[in-house]
């Protein structure tokens, strides 16, 4: 069954520096998300992806994160200037129209 | 603005037996979606079953069923015949009918222990 990849499973960073989180969403899905849970939080929406443009955004996703598609298989989340607060895991999704999504494994992101 | 609420932080249930984990939602939309999706202690989200507003009959997946309730806004996730590895964090997630269709909002979820 085809499925979401994310890599790395585990990022450790540094306060201040530029993280990339990558996702391989299933192959003809068109629809992608990025949500992300703080310890013992609930799933939080980030943004929505869809056609090369970001559908929707919510308010966590401010100037210092992007995503982008930069070939025909991988979709990035990009944190410019990482926080203390941005330790998460972030999950990567991809779905088709009005279909239900399907989450990755998750990139647990640890800024020391 | 919508909300999804799940009343139970957690549940213990003896393995073969039915659970019922609880979810309402508030939204003004026509028309919306209802998912369940589970996460083990591995961290991975894993989608179980979907609810369109519009569908007149329960959505079943295996042991998954879900009881729709469009009148009390309640969309509770029945398992049957809990099995051990079932023990997981259960989420209610939500995403509007309309522009948006995709971006789900989650409840806080409730965490199910099932014993033997």
């Amino acid at each position: 069954e085809p499925e979401v990849t994310q890599t790395p499973s585990h990022q450790v960073t540094q306060m201040g520096q530029e993280v990339i989180l990558r996702c391989v969403p299933i192959s003809n899905h068109l629809y992608f998300y990025w949500y992300r849970q703080i310890l013992g939080q609930k799933v939080e929406f980030l943004v929505s992806f869809y056609n090369n443009e970001i559908s929707e955004k919510s308010e966590i996703f401010d100037d210092q994160f992007s995503v982008e598609r930069p070939d025909g298989s991988n979709f990035t989340l990009k944190i410019r200037s990482t926080k203390l607060e941005d330790s998460a895991m972030y999950f990567c999704a991809s779905s088709e129209a009005h279909q239900p999504q399907h989450f990755g494994d998750g990139t647990r992101l640890s800024i020391l | 603005a919508q909300k999804i609420t799940q009343t139970q932080p957690g549940m213990f249930v003896q393995e073969k037996e039915a659970v019922t984990l609880d979810c309402t939602y508030d939204t003004s939309d026509q028309s919306y979606g209802l998912f369940w999706y589970k996460q083990p202690s591995s961290g991975e989200m894993i989608f179980l079953i979907y609810q369109g507003s519009y569908d007149e009959q329960n959505a079943t997946e295996g042991r998954y069923s879900l009881n729709f309730q469009k009148a009390r806004k309640s969309a509770n996730l029945v398992i049957s015949a809990s099995q051990l590895g079932d023990s997981a964090m259960y989420f209610c997630a939500m995403s509007p009918g309309s522009d948006s269709w995709g971006k789900l909002q989650f409840g806080a979820g409730t965490q199910v222990v099932v014993t033997p």
